[in-house]
């Protein structure tokens, strides 16, 4: 069955330091997107792509790179760590008009 | 960006009806979802309705759409208390989606 996956599930990183998420996803979907789940605030688009080599900017993408250099995959980069980047990032994949498929999210901790 | 708008919390009784209210802005979206967020898990896709369709049915669940107010409901019948979650709409126009903040559900036993 296709799948989309995120690792790690739990990461705790020292402020300053640069760290990556890694999205994964089989369905061979152009459209791939990174958010963060704070509460209060619900989902909010950090970055995402519709195709290789295609990135675009969310509403809170400061702090926050991505690159598609294939169609499977869309690693999240924090570039230099920050308290205010603690938080659940998830990772979701969707075709034209087709519902979106979500990866069990990373919980990130920087201390 | 589009705005899509959800009250954050609502309580109810368990076996009571519960109704999540959502609106949204893009009137292009041909498919208008409901997600739900059981604690410390992903979104799952909980159901949807086509935009041409006024309610949708399926078990305990009932969608409706008012696309002239461009508002979206999911009533859940007899809600139980493993119904507890976040619920998120979502209008999903082309290649882009726009999430609800969702609405934190409790049930009380």
């Amino acid at each position: 069955d296709a799948e989309i996956t995120q690792s790690p599930r739990h990461k705790i990183t020292e402020t300053g330091r640069q760290v990556t998420l890694a999205c994964h996803q089989t369905w061979n979907h152009n459209n791939m997107f990174w958010y963060r789940q704070d509460l209060g605030h619900g989902l909010r688009l950090i970055h995402y792509s519709y195709g290789v080599q295609d990135t675009n900017k969310g509403e809170v993408s400061d702090g926050y790179s991505v690159s598609r250099s294939n169609t499977e995959d869309l690693p999240l980069t924090l570039e230099s760590a920050a308290s205010s980047q603690t938080s659940v990032y998830f990772c979701a994949s969707k075709g034209p008009n087709t519902e979106a498929f979500f990866g069990q999210g990373t919980r990130l901790t920087v201390v | 960006g589009e705005d899509v708008e959800q009250s954050l919390f609502l309580s109810v009784r368990e076996g009571d009806s519960s109704v999540i209210n959502c609106t949204y802005t893009d009137s292009s979206s041909t498919y208008l979802y409901w997600y739900k967020q059981e604690p410390g898990a992903g979104l799952q896709l909980l159901t949807y309705i086509f935009s041409n369709m006024d309610m949708k049915q399926d078990q305990r669940l009932t969608v409706l759409l008012n696309k002239k107010d461009k508002h979206l409901s999911l009533r859940i019948a007899d809600t139980q208390t493993g119904d507890s979650a976040i619920y998120f709409c979502a209008e999903i126009p082309g290649n882009q989606f726009y999430f609800g903040t969702g609405t934190s559900l409790t049930v009380i036993p």
